[in-house]
């Protein structure tokens, strides 16, 4: 079945860093959303992007469609506390269903005190 | 706001017992979800409505079943209660139509069965 491979699974970072993570699908997507998980809270969408090569961008988060339609990026600028928890990507599912969505395992956030 | 709530924060429950998930969404909309999270395994989908009384399995359902006998509560039922079933579990409803794709999720349920 489809699978979404995210990466890196978990990263330590510096309070002011900049942070960057990806995703990568096993068959081209037609959308590509972005979740954050705050620790003890459900996941929340950040960002949805609809076309290859789309670049949006949501305060410091920044997201791409890539252009072979099979990866997405997020970034984020100069990390903040609050920025700790899990980021999930995610698509839709089989045959392009648009509601069901698979995720990504998640890249967990931390930042060294 | 759409809003996906969750009746319980936490539960703890015995080996054996009989446990209801609640979920209820304010929206009047079709589609809701239940899965569950464990670290390293990400979001596992369990089960899956499209309408009232309509449920269809996700790729984990065993030792789970649901029921959705109003269109804004989803239920999710473990018949008896095991330790494997420890997990936080969330209940999500896809957005309206209209609205950004995806879907909304409850804050989750982080259930301990002992």
């Amino acid at each position: 079945g489809q699978q979404l491979n995210q990466s890196p699974q978990s990263m330590f970072i510096q309070e002011g860093e900049d942070v960057s993570m990806n995703c990568t699908s096993s068959s081209i997507f037609n959308t590509w959303l972005w979740y954050k998980q705050d620790p003890g809270e459900g996941p929340v969408l950040l960002i949805a992007l609809y076309k290859a090569g789309e670049l949006t961008s949501n305060g410091r988060l920044t997201a791409q469609f890539g252009i072979t339609r099979k990866d997405s990026f997020l970034n984020i600028s100069a990390s903040i506390p609050s920025d700790v928890g899990i980021y999930f990507c995610a698509g839709p599912g089989k045959l392009n269903r648009d509601d069901k969505i698979i995720f990504g395992k998640g890249t967990r956030l931390h930042i060294l005190p | 706001d759409v809003k996906v709530t969750q009746s319980s924060r936490y539960l703890v429950k015995r080996t054996g017992e009989k446990v209801f998930l609640e979920c209820v969404q304010d929206m009047d909309h079709e589609n809701m979800f239940w899965y569950r999270q464990d670290p390293g395994l990400g979001l596992r989908l369990i089960y899956f409505s499209y309408d009232v009384k309509m449920k269809e399995k996700g790729d984990i359902p065993e030792g789970y079943s649901v029921s959705r006998e109003k269109k804004e509560r989803f239920s999710l039922i473990l018949e008896s209660a095991s330790t494997n079933q420890t997990s936080m579990y969330l209940c999500a409803s896809i957005l309206p139509s209209g609205t950004a794709y995806g879907y909304t999720f409850g804050s989750g349920t982080r259930l301990t069965v002992v």
